[in-house]
Formats: structure tokens, C-alpha cells, sequence
């Protein structure tokens, strides 16, 4: 059973450009949550998505969105990025909506490097 | 902001030892979960523990749970040098669903 692939590894950008980042969940999972993890700030959560719509949001920016396809596959972008945006991107998959209810099975994450 | 406080912030041992790490927390839950991170990677999810509950074993962990104190242990028995990574415990407020999680316990197990 294939985890929760995450692309692209790794990633610099150059500050005021965007970037999308991907998740595909495990198969059979509709919920998609992101997570931003930073040295500073730890853990902190950015969105979830579940059947395309957004079922609940963390307390960030307009510049950073998210959409969930109906293969469940889900993406993410950051517009004008900023150099605090540099951090570990983890997306977790869940059967149902919310974590709290089935537990997370995370992806590797995107390493994502703002210069 | 981070619901869950874990203690102590970092924790070196001897392998064979057993190692032990709290998680304090600030809303009613209906569920705590403890999640293992090996540096720079994705979270394991390790056990799951329910509101009704006051003790849970899967292997050498060993969870517990106080909802009176608002407070949880993780203890791992005997351990390894491959336990060494970072431990979070995690909860989601009622209503909010989205796991919280807390600033994360690193574990270094020395062979």
C-alpha cells in the first residue's frame, strides 16, 4: 500500500515568486491536511481539504491556498513568497475528515528555501 | 498557537533505559495522540488515545492519559538507538477537528 507521496523533495525560490507544492494521499483517504513546521513556530496548521471542498482553515495568510482534486490528490500554493515562508511542508492523510478522529499518515514533507 | 506542551524539551538516555516525556494541554479533547519524527521527515503516527481511557500499550509504549490534569505520558521501555528522534503529542479541540500539536520532545538514545 503506497504512503503519502509529496513532491517535490525539496525546493528554493527566490523571494516574491510562488510555488506549488503536491500531495497524493493514500488510496482510499479523502481528507488532506497541510502543515507548516519551523524551527521557531513548530507545527502549525494551514488547511484542510476533504471531497475538493475546504473543511477547515489555520490562522495564515491569503497567500497561501490550497485545492483538492477529485482523485483526492491536493496541492498547495504560496504567492509572493517571503523568507519566513522557508519551512518543512507536511501534508497527512486521514480516512475521514479530521485528524483528530483517525489519526495522520504524513508525507515526507517539502524542504522549501526562500533566498 | 500550540495547544499541547511537552516535557522536558529534550531528553538523552542510555540504550536499554526507559524513557519517559509529557504532554500538557489546554481544551477538552476527545482524543491525544503521539506522533515520532526522525529528523527532517514526515510524522509516524504511534498510538492514539481516547477521552475514556487512562492507560494504552502498543509494544514498548506505553500512553496515559489524566483529563482531570489535562496531561499525558509517553513512556518508551527499553529503548533503542533507532528511537532516537522527536516526539509530539497532539489533540484537537471539540468543534475544530484539525490536530494541534505541541512543541515536540527530542529524544537522543545513546548506544
Amino acid at each position: 500500500k503506497a504512503g503519502v507521496t509529496q513532491t517535490p523533495r525539496y525546493l528554493i525560490k527566490t523571494r516574491g515568486q510562488q510555488v506549488t507544492l503536491s500531495c497524493s494521499p493514500i488510496s482510499g483517504h479523502r481528507s488532506v491536511s497541510w502543515y507548516q513546521q519551523t524551527p521557531g513556530q513548530g507545527l502549525q496548521f494551514l488547511f484542510e481539504y476533504f471531497s475538493e471542498t475546504q473543511r477547515n482553515k489555520g490562522n495564515f495568510p491569503g497567500r497561501f491556498s490550497g485545492r483538492q482534486f477529485s482523485n483526492s490528490r491536493s496541492e498547495m500554493n504560496v504567492s509572493t513568497l517571503e523568507l519566513g515562508d522557508s519551512a518543512l511542508y507536511l501534508c497527512a492523510s486521514s480516512p475521514g475528515t479530521g485528524g483528530e478522529f483517525y489519526g495522520y499518515t504524513f508525507g515526507s514533507g517539502t524542504r522549501l528555501t526562500v533566498v | 498557537s500550540q495547544q499541547g506542551e511537552e516535557d522536558p524539551q529534550a531528553l538523552s538516555i542510555q540504550e536499554g533505559e526507559n524513557a519517559t516525556m509529557n504532554c500538557s494541554y489546554k481544551t477538552s479533547i476527545n482524543n491525544l495522540q503521539w506522533y515520532r519524527q526522525n529528523s527532517g521527515r514526515g510524522l509516524v503516527h504511534l498510538i492514539l488515545i481516547r477521552s475514556n481511557e487512562r492507560e494504552k500499550h502498543s509494544g514498548r509504549l506505553r500512553v496515559t492519559l489524566d483529563t482531570s490534569k489535562k496531561s499525558s505520558s509517553l513512556l518508551i521501555t527499553a529503548s533503542r538507538a533507532a528511537d532516537t528522534a522527536s516526539y509530539f503529542c497532539a489533540t484537537g479541540d471539540t468543534g475544530r477537528r484539525a490536530l494541534t500539536f505541541g512543541s515536540g520532545t527530542r529524544l537522543q538514545v545513546q548506544p
